[in-house]
């Protein structure tokens, strides 16, 4: 079975642009959570969603947004990038109220 | 504000040598503590532990966790250079509603040299 997928891998902006992510899911998982890793820094929880809904907010600007499909893909937004949203952002999938959460390569992005 | 704070920050051992990663946390509504291994890119899931699930071992890996003085430790015995890797300690609340959400701490980097 195909694991969390994420696209693009990598990515390069400049600053005040704006960027959309994307994630699937593991075949049958309708959670998706979506974390920022900075540089020798553990992952930080940005959003969790679950049948299209947003279920959890992690302490980021309005400037980060998602959304949900009904294939359960997840697509994360980020307006006016600065130099500080330079990082790896995850994308995780799990069965709804249950662990562990799968996690997919990640999208690599810099601002320049 | 849940925290999780891992010791040491890095650690460079030789093949064949035995290691011990510590983790401790505060947490609200703690549900479980969760070990990843992360190489390059995805973490990847070693180890669930929770109040009904306090040691875990699969081959050469185990964990502990100590509910009383809210911490675990991951071990690795007899090291081999794959085992080089960032290990990520979690936690995970109890669902509130349907959030789900992982604080991590950041990371303990691990070398093992020939």
């Amino acid at each position: 079975d195909a694991g969390v997928t994420q696209s693009p891998t990598h990515l390069i902006k400049t600053r005040g642009q704006q960027v959309t992510l994307r994630c699937s899911p593991i075949s049958g998982h309708k959670s998706v959570s979506w974390y920022q890793q900075v540089l020798g820094q553990g992952p930080q929880f940005i959003f969790q969603y679950y049948e299209k809904e947003e279920r959890g907010r992690g302490n980021f600007p309005d400037r980060f947004s998602a959304r949900q499909f009904p294939n359960y893909s997840s697509e994360l937004n980020v307006n006016a990038l600065l130099l500080g949203d330079s990082a790896l952002y995850l994308c995780a999938s799990s069965l709804q109220g249950h662990w562990p959460q799968h996690f997919g390569d990640g999208t690599r992005l810099s601002i320049l | 504000e849940d925290k999780v704070v891992q010791s040491p920050l890095s650690l460079v051992v030789h093949e064949g040598d035995t290691v011990t990663l510590n983790c401790s946390y505060e947490v609200t509504n703690f549900r479980s503590l969760l070990w990843y291994k992360q190489e390059k890119k995805a973490p990847t899931f070693l180890f669930m532990l929770t109040s009904s699930g306090i040691e875990k071992k699969s081959g050469r890996l185990s964990s502990i966790l100590d509910k009383k003085e809210l911490s675990s430790i991951l071990n690795i015995t007899a090291t081999q250079t794959g085992d080089s890797a960032i290990y990520l300690c979690a936690v995970a609340p109890i669902n509130t509603g349907t959030a789900s959400k992982l604080t991590f701490g950041t990371g303990t980097r691990l070398q093992v040299t020939l």
